[in-house]
């Protein structure tokens, strides 16, 4: 049972547009929100979290913003750019766990 | 450099052929993790390691073995692989799980034939 889940498997979006990735989740006692993003070959990086406890986090062209009572997290990418083309995840932690669960992925492509 | 490395990046073997996946990371992490990553699945534990001596299984260990008797490696041991475990690995490693960034290798494709 996927506790974590990113529905759009891919997205495509013209350079210089905001790209929104969605991710919803079905415990109420995640309290820690992660995207990590994936080149192909490469291991996945991070891009940016959220605590629980906030509604967003900006870090310059990204930022996440966090729906609690609708379970559901996205990330902002403004404007895009043709280097943020990748797989982009979301994840999830437990409080006071050593459990991180991610989600499916979604492949950004951003074309000129 | 910071970095996780793991090895090898690639490997072709057959059913039932013992392999180990070797990781190491030189930032003195504590807590080291193996993912798998499958097509619709996402990325799934398979084992993660508080610290030497340490390891507890995540959400798909079967099949698979891990140690951790130095705190820079932790090798991921397939005793008896099978096709179903062909997948593109990953190790990580972190200060703590959870709220803590991992940092993720490259990467290891395997192919069990």
């Amino acid at each position: 049972d996927q506790q974590v889940k990113q529905n759009s498997p891919s997205l495509s979006v013209q350079e210089g547009r905001i790209s929104i990735l969605n991710c919803d989740y079905t415990n109420s006692m995640f309290d820690y929100f992660l995207w990590y993003k994936k080149y192909p070959a490469e291991g996945p990086t991070f891009l940016i979290s959220i605590s629980s406890i906030k509604d967003k986090n900006e870090d310059g062209r990204f930022t996440v913003f966090l729906n609690k009572s609708a379970k559901h997290l996205s990330l902002h990418i403004v404007p895009s750019q043709p280097g943020d083309s990748a797989v982009y995840f979301c994840a999830a932690s437990l409080y006071n766990t050593d459990k991180l669960i991610f989600g499916t992925g979604t492949r950004l492509q951003v074309f000129p | 450099e910071a970095q996780v490395t793991q090895n090898p990046r690639y490997l072709i073997t057959v059913t039932g052929k013992k392999l180990t996946v070797t990781c190491s990371q030189n930032m003195n992490h504590e807590y080291m993790s193996w993912y798998r990553q499958d097509p619709g699945l996402g990325l799934r534990q398979i084992y993660y390691s508080m610290n030497v001596e340490v390891t507890d299984k995540g959400d798909v260990p079967e099949g698979y073995k891990v140690s951790r008797k130095e705190k820079r490696n932790f090798p991921l041991i397939l005793e008896s692989p099978s096709p179903n475990q062909t997948s593109l690995y990953f190790c990580a490693s972190s200060l703590q799980l959870g709220s803590s960034t991992q940092y993720f290798g490259p990467g290891t494709r395997l192919t069990v034939l």
